[in-house]
């Protein structure tokens, strides 16, 4: 069946690097993405990835995947407090988003 | 840049009322879709909409929730008889679907209340 596994919690420090992880069971969606979800708004499109491609670079954002293991991973440089936020991985299958449950990232100043 | 529109942003509301959440998507995109996420939880897909008729829905798209376009801006998802469980922030979403991109372009919610 769909199912999408991320971590709940991550704290950094501002200025260090934050690394979000995601697993998936299903391997047919063409696009992986990344959602980000600030306090009381909705979900913003971060980045995605196309499911051919390793890694996409996009400013600050790095998305690795790992298509044999089902593994994406969103790697945030340079940590922001205004990064702090729910970020969700979601993947699409027949028009249907399936997400994460969200990793809640708390940058510290 | 273009984006989805929801209103309103929040409806609080008694159990067993009706209530009528609407959004305005993309104005050139073709499929709508209503997602749901309950306080805590995943984000869970409702419904899709395409060419005026549902494309799919899931289980908890049960009879006490329509969906309608009723002109051509307009999405609303409305549930008949509101219950405490329908408490959530409920998602519109719509894109074209040119090609493979299938990205979904979000509204920023309703949050929804039931008392």
């Amino acid at each position: 069946g769909e199912d999408v596994e991320q971590s709940l919690f991550l704290s950094v420090r501002e200025g260090d690097s934050s690394v979000i992880n995601c697993t998936y069971t299903d391997s047919s969606s063409t696009y992986l993405y990344w959602y980000k979800q600030e306090p009381g708004a909705g979900l913003q499109l971060l980045t995605y990835i196309f499911s051919n491609m390793d890694m996409k670079q996009d400013q600050r954002l790095t998305v690795l995947l790992n298509k044999k293991d089902k593994h994406l991973s969103l790697r945030i440089a340079d940590t922001q407090t205004g990064d702090s936020a729910i970020y969700f991985c979601a993947y699409v299958n027949f028009n249907k988003f399936y997400f994460g449950s969200g990793t809640k990232l708390n940058v510290k100043p | 840049e273009p984006e989805v529109t929801q209103t309103p942003s929040h409806q609080v509301t008694q159990m067993g009322q009706e209530v009528i959440l609407r959004c305005v998507p993309i104005s050139n995109h073709l499929y709508f879709y209503w997602y749901r996420q309950i306080l805590g939880q995943k984000v869970e897909f409702l419904v899709s909409f395409y060419n005026n008729e549902i494309s799919e829905k899931s289980e908890i798209f049960d009879d006490q929730f329509s969906v309608e376009r009723p002109d051509g801006s307009n999405f609303t998802l409305k549930i008949r008889s509101t219950k405490l469980e329908d408490s959530a922030m409920y998602f519109c979403a719509s894109n074209l679907l040119a090609g493979a991109d299938e990205t979904q372009y979000f509204g920023p919610g309703t949050r929804l209340l039931v008392l």
